[in-house]
């Protein structure tokens, strides 16, 4: 079975440009997630979608930061315009719901998409 | 607001030696916790998940434990080999929300 796919693995560009980030969960996961890790802040949790829909987005740095799920198995993260303190791991996650699951899945990660704003 | 606590932050041993790797938590109100492994330059694999009414798991060599109470968990690595190198974090669940928050990770290093 396929893990969480993160594409690209690895993304360098001058500031102000934008940036998409994508991801594929596992298929039948519900749960969508994304993370930033940077040195200073450890992983942070951006944002987090059930059924596709934008649940807690608390985590969002400012409205440079948008993501969309327009499907089960794809989410995008953009910036616009990128700044060099956005360069950072950024993961994306997934999991089944809890209430579906009494034993509390827990979260897949995906490898990761290295981000250097330079 | 919870937060998760590692410590220590790096832990160098030499191989074949007994470890433990230690997590705070300061809100009890969890549904679990989990214990992942970071490798340099990849993502997190998950290695063990507790859940809040469990008090330890077991995957091989690997032994995690929960005291929710006092808001502590521990992984006990036995018989450390080099391939055991990484950067190991715990995360809680909030009660009530999907959100994981997790420490800061423990680097560890066991030399040949």
């Amino acid at each position: 079975d396929a893990g969480v796919i993160q594409s690209p693995r690895h993304e360098v560009t001058e500031m102000g440009q934008e940036v998409t980030l994508r991801c594929k969960p596992i298929s039948g996961h519900d749960y969508l997630f994304w993370y930033r890790q940077t040195m200073m802040r450890g992983l942070e949790l951006l944002i987090y979608f059930n059924n596709n829909v934008p649940i807690d987005d608390s985590g969002m740095p400012e409205d440079r930061f948008s993501a969309k799920m327009p499907n089960a198995s794809f989410s995008t993260l953009k910036i616009q315009p990128s700044e060099p303190r956005d360069s950072a791991v950024y993961f994306c996650a997934s999991s089944f719901s809890i209430t579906r699951d009494i034993r509390f899945q827990p979260q897949h990660f995906g490898d990761g998409t290295r981000l250097s704003i330079l | 607001k919870q937060e998760v606590t590692q410590i220590p932050a790096a832990l160098s041993v030499p191989e074949g030696e007994n470890l433990v790797l230690n997590c705070s938590f300061t809100d009890s109100a969890i549904y679990n916790l989990q214990w992942f492994r970071q490798d340099p330059g990849k993502g997190l694999t998950s290695l063990l998940l507790i859940q809040s009414s469990q008090r330890e798991q077991t995957s091989g060599r690997l032994n995690a434990s929960l005291d929710k109470s006092s808001g502590r968990s521990t992984l006990y690595i036995a018989a450390s080999q080099p391939g055991d190198s990484a950067t190991y974090l715990c995360a809680v669940r909030i009660q009530g929300a999907q959100k994981l928050v997790f420490g800061q990770g423990t680097r560890l290093t066991i030399n040949p």
